[in-house]
């Protein structure tokens, strides 16, 4: 079965500061992987995802995801944190089982503050 | 504005009571997806359809029920046989139930039971 790991519930950085979310995932194929972003009593917006191709993923807002097979990882990072990224952020993962019913599979997600 | 609604935003029930929760997507997608979200857990799926007349439970179904009649719409019943429906449901659609189809989510319905 599938699962994300998301390292760390709340991350707080200075505004200009590396933003780091860390996620890792397991899975029994080559998996597909999703950032999403939720700001308060929102759904849900895609930031980036890896399906194939190229392993550095760019998305919006400035944000890029690395896919590294060895590490089981797809962190996001972002290299100047801005005051609008306060939000909390989802990794999700979907495989392509065998027979089965394709779904996403969500991390427990990271709540990023921003200080000013 | 082509996109996910889902109604109301906030809605309180007493407890035992069933109530019925509206999603409504004007993307033209054939999949559908319901999820929960509770503080710490992230999002769960409890059910999802992936074209119309069919759906299939996902991982918390108890204690739920869907339905698909029209494409564009897939509501969510919460019965009283759900232990803790406070929660926050998120609504989603897909072009298709593919797992490299980006799933589009509307602005969720917080619940609420007295």
């Amino acid at each position: 079965a599938q699962s994300v790991t998301q390292l760390g519930s709340h991350v707080s950085v200075s505004e200009g500061a590396l933003v780091l979310l860390r996620c890792n995932y397991s899975s029994s194929v080559p998996p597909y992987l999703f950032w999403y972003v939720q700001y308060p009593n929102q759904g849900l917006q895609l930031l980036l995802k890896y399906t194939t191709g190229a392993t550095l993923v760019k998305g919006i807002n400035g944000f890029e995801a690395e896919f590294k097979k060895s590490e089981t990882s797809f962190h996001l990072t972002k290299p100047s944190a801005h005051m609008s990224d306060a939000a909390e952020y989802f990794c999700a993962v979907s495989d392509r089982p065998l027979g089965g019913n394709e779904k996403l599979t969500f991390g427990t997600g990271t709540r990023l503050t921003i200080i000013p | 504005d082509g996109g996910i609604t889902q109604s109301p935003k906030y809605l309180f029930r007493k407890e035992g009571q069933n109530v019925t929760l509206s999603c409504e997507q004007n993307l033209n997608h054939d999949a559908m997806y319901w999820y929960r979200q509770d503080p710490g857990q992230g999002l769960r799926l409890i059910y999802y359809s992936q074209i119309v007349n069919d759906f299939q439970k996902g991982d918390i179904a108890e204690g739920y029920s869907v339905s698909r009649e029209k494409k564009e719409s897939f509501p969510l019943t919460v019965t009283s046989a759900q232990k803790n429906p406070t929660a926050f449901y998120l609504c989603a659609s897909s072009f298709r139930a593919r797992s490299t189809d980006t799933q589009y989510f509307g602005p969720g319905t917080r619940l609420t039971v007295l």
